[in-house]
C-alpha cells in the first residue's frame, strides 16, 4: 500500500511546547504535503516539500524529508490552543499519478 | 483567494436512493478530485479526473460513483442506490499540475 503512516496517532501538549509528528511511506514520491483539519471541517494545506529537498519552513512550521528512510516530520514550534487539530501527510506518487495518498493523521490537542 | 466550494454541505437520504454532490473547483486547476472520509478515520481516494475524462480511480469508485463536468466549472459526483456505509464526508479538490490540491468544506452524506 502507499498509504502513509504517522506517528504518534495522538498527541497532547501544553501551550508553547513544540509538536512534532512523523510520517512515513513505502513508495517514491514525488512531493510531500502535510494539511490541517479541524474537526468536522475541510482539509487545509499547510506546507508542499519536493522529493529533493531536504528541510523546508513556512511561520511556525518546519518539514524535514529524508527519501532514504522514506520519511517526513512536522514540527509546530510554540504551539498555540489554536493548533489544535488533526494532521495529514499525504503523498504524490512518482509515475503519473497525480492523486494524493493520505496518512492516517495524528490529532494533536493543546492545552492551555 | 480562490477556494473550491462545495454544496450542499448536509445531504440526509434513504437507503437506496440517488444523491448528487457538487463542487466548483478552482477555476484554472488543471485535476479535480473526490475523496471520502468516513467520520474520524482516514481521508480516502475516490477519483481524479483531468482533461474531461477519470484519470485514475480506487477500488472504492465501483459502478455506483460516477462523476461529471457538465459545464466547464461544475464537478459533480453521483452515488447511485445509496447504502448506509456510504455515509461520510465527501471532499472535492482540485489542483495544477504536481502542486498542493485545494480542499472544499466537504458535504456531509448521511443514509437513513
Amino acid at each position: 500500500s502507499q498509504q502513509g503512516e504517522e506517528d504518534p496517532q495522538a498527541l497532547s501538549i501544553q501551550e508553547g511546547e513544540n509538536a512534532t509528528m512523523n510520517c512515513s511511506y513505502k513508495t517514491s514520491i514525488n512531493n510531500l504535503q502535510w494539511y490541517r483539519q479541524n474537526s468536522g471541517r475541510g482539509l487545509v494545506h499547510l506546507i508542499l516539500i519536493r522529493s529533493n529537498e531536504r528541510e523546508k519552513h513556512s511561520g511556525r512550521l518546519r518539514v524535514t524529508l529524508d527519501t532514504s528512510k522514506k520519511s517526513s516530520s512536522l514540527l509546530i514550534t510554540a504551539s498555540r490552543a489554536a493548533d489544535t487539530a488533526s494532521y495529514f501527510c499525504a503523498m504524490l506518487t512518482q509515475g503519473g499519478s497525480e492523486k494524493l495518498v493520505f496518512g492516517k493523521g495524528t490529532k494533536l490537542t493543546v492545552n492551555p | 483567494e480562490p477556494e473550491v466550494t462545495q454544496t450542499p454541505s448536509h445531504q440526509v437520504t434513504q437507503m437506496g436512493q440517488e444523491v448528487i454532490l457538487r463542487c466548483v473547483p478552482i477555476s484554472n486547476h488543471l485535476y479535480f478530485y473526490w475523496y471520502r472520509q468516513i467520520l474520524g478515520q482516514k481521508v480516502e481516494f475516490l477519483v481524479s479526473f483531468y482533461n474531461n475524462e477519470i484519470s485514475e480511480k480506487s477500488e472504492i469508485f465501483d459502478d455506483q460513483f460516477s462523476v461529471e463536468r457538465p459545464d466547464g466549472s461544475n464537478f459533480t459526483l453521483k452515488i447511485r442506490s445509496t447504502k448506509l456505509e456510504d455515509s461520510a464526508m465527501y471532499f472535492c479538490a482540485s489542483s495544477w499540475w504536481s502542486t498542493e490540491a485545494f480542499f472544499g468544506q466537504g458535504t456531509r452524506l448521511t443514509v437513513v
